[in-house]
């Protein structure tokens, strides 16, 4: 059980253009998911928390208006990187937590590895 | 300074070993600690999972926390090359935190035949 899943796994795009990555838990409902991006050999660094329903919390220097994070439902977020630039490369990962205002851990996904060029 | 840090190693120990990682961490707020394994070019899978002091064993792997000297370690026995990737030390703080987790740097392990 708590398998989540991300799309694509890896994609590459000319700079200047918007990628759309999924994240998906399967057998649970996630009131919360989280959004991370890990350079190579780093740890991961949260970029935004996503309840469903409601607008996403981005952490300090994160821009909003460049990394879109929609969650409509329990079972899916998007992020959506838009006008992607070099820099912008790297790997993303998604987590997801079933309950709301607890303390369970959260399950990750497999990762997404975005290449701009 | 940082909230946690994680010795990033590289790690190498001969296959049979007993394998020791550490986090040390500075917010007292921190009330939740976990251990996280990561393949390369994969997302992390979550290990071990503790909220108390003292130790939690699963398998060949042993959690220990100790939060008055806020020091938390991983023990793994009779490592295996299977076990060689990214081992990431994260910490929860209790209360209305969301679930926002913080990692230490990640350790880098291998463990040759």
């Amino acid at each position: 059980g708590a398998v989540v899943s991300q799309h694509p796994s890896r994609v590459i795009c000319k700079s200047g253009t918007s990628v759309k990555i999924e994240c998906r838990s399967l057998d649970f409902q996630a009131t919360t998911m989280f959004w991370y991006r890990q350079f190579p050999k780093q740890s991961l660094m949260l970029m935004a928390t996503s309840n469903e329903g409601s607008k996403a919390t981005y952490e300090q220097g994160v821009e909003k208006d460049k990394f879109l994070i929609n969650h409509a439902s329990l079972t899916l977020s998007t992020l959506t990187v838009t006008s992607a630039h070099p820099e912008d490369s790297s790997f993303y990962i998604c987590s997801a937590r079933p309950q709301r205002y607890s303390t369970d851990t959260q399950y990750f996904g497999p990762g997404t590895r975005l290449t701009v060029l | 300074q940082k909230e946690v840090e994680q010795d990033p190693g590289p790690l190498s120990v001969p296959e049979g070993a007993i394998v020791s990682l550490n986090c040390t961490y500075s917010n007292s707020a921190f009330q939740y600690f976990m251990w996280y394994r990561q393949y390369s070019r994969k997302g992390p899978e979550l290990l071990m999972y503790t909220y108390s002091s003292g130790n939690k064993e699963d398998g060949r792997f042993t959690a220990q926390v100790d939060k008055s000297s806020k020091y938390i370690s991983l023990f793994i026995r009779d490592s295996q090359p299977s076990d060689s990737a990214t081992y990431l030390c994260a910490m929860l703080a209790g209360g209305t935190s969301y679930g926002k987790l913080t990692f230490g740097q990640g350790t880098i392990l291998t463990v040759h035949p």
